[in-house]
């Protein structure tokens, strides 16, 4: 079993839907979470880091943290064809020493 | 803005074959990390520095692979010989420090033919 579990979908919406995302993990060790943002061909871009369970806005953006559930979420409001891309989560934490592991990556298009 | 320089962007050879890629870290940043990422999966680190020493290379193949960042700021990733199975994106991020946010750069594919 993978340390983190992510749908790989590929999930397709209309523009202006609301997208949810989400990755399971199963390290209690994790204490940092964060989603990344990969175009096709380009490296992954940081879109939201969280530290604690809760919630963290950022524009459009929410990021969720349940540690009691091993589960994050983040959504994207208002979704945009632009936002069509590979969202990957991430987590660190224990004796990691700053090594991030991956989810599988979520395909998502936002068609017109 | 600052950002990861990788090079070669795309890199094409046959098995059995030497290759190396170059990765110049954000100004100022001790850790470097090398990552592979097959097509269709999330990057996995291959290994880390903090300044010129390697802290994890438990993932790195090292009877064909080798990583250097001699003077802890641009570093080098080396296989020889190159397999059809390390066709993959090859990144290359770095942080201020341990801990800390990774940046990654654009990345170089590598195709074995």
């Amino acid at each position: 079993q993978k340390e983190v579990e992510q749908d790989p979908g590929p999930l397709s919406v209309p523009e202006g839907a609301i997208v949810s995302l989400n990755c399971t993990y199963s390290n209690s060790a994790f204490q940092y979470f964060m989603w990344y943002r990969q175009y096709s061909r380009k490296g992954p871009e940081l879109l939201m880091y969280t530290y604690s369970s809760g919630n963290k806005e950022d524009g459009r953006f929410t990021a969720q943290v349940d540690k009691s559930s091993k589960y994050i979420s983040l959504f994207i409001r208002d979704s945009q064809p632009s936002d069509s891309a590979t969202y990957l989560c991430a987590m660190a934490g224990g004796t990691s020493y700053g090594k991030l592991t991956f989810g599988q990556g979520t395909i998502l298009t936002v068609h017109p | 803005e600052a950002e990861v320089a990788q090079s070669p962007r795309y890199k094409i050879t046959e098995k059995s074959q030497a290759v190396a890629f170059w990765c110049d870290p954000i100004s100022g940043h001790a850790t470097l990390y090398w990552y592979r990422q097959i097509l269709g999966q999330g990057p996995e680190l291959l290994v880390q520095f903090q300044d010129e020493s390697v802290v994890d290379d438990s993932q790195l193949p090292k009877d064909r692979f080798s990583a250097e960042r001699l003077k802890g700021v641009d570093s080098t990733l080396k296989i020889q010989p190159a397999e059809l199975g390390d066709s993959a994106m090859y990144l290359c991020a770095s942080s201020l420090g341990v801990q800390e946010t990774q940046y990654f750069g654009p990345g170089t594919r590598l195709l074995v033919l």
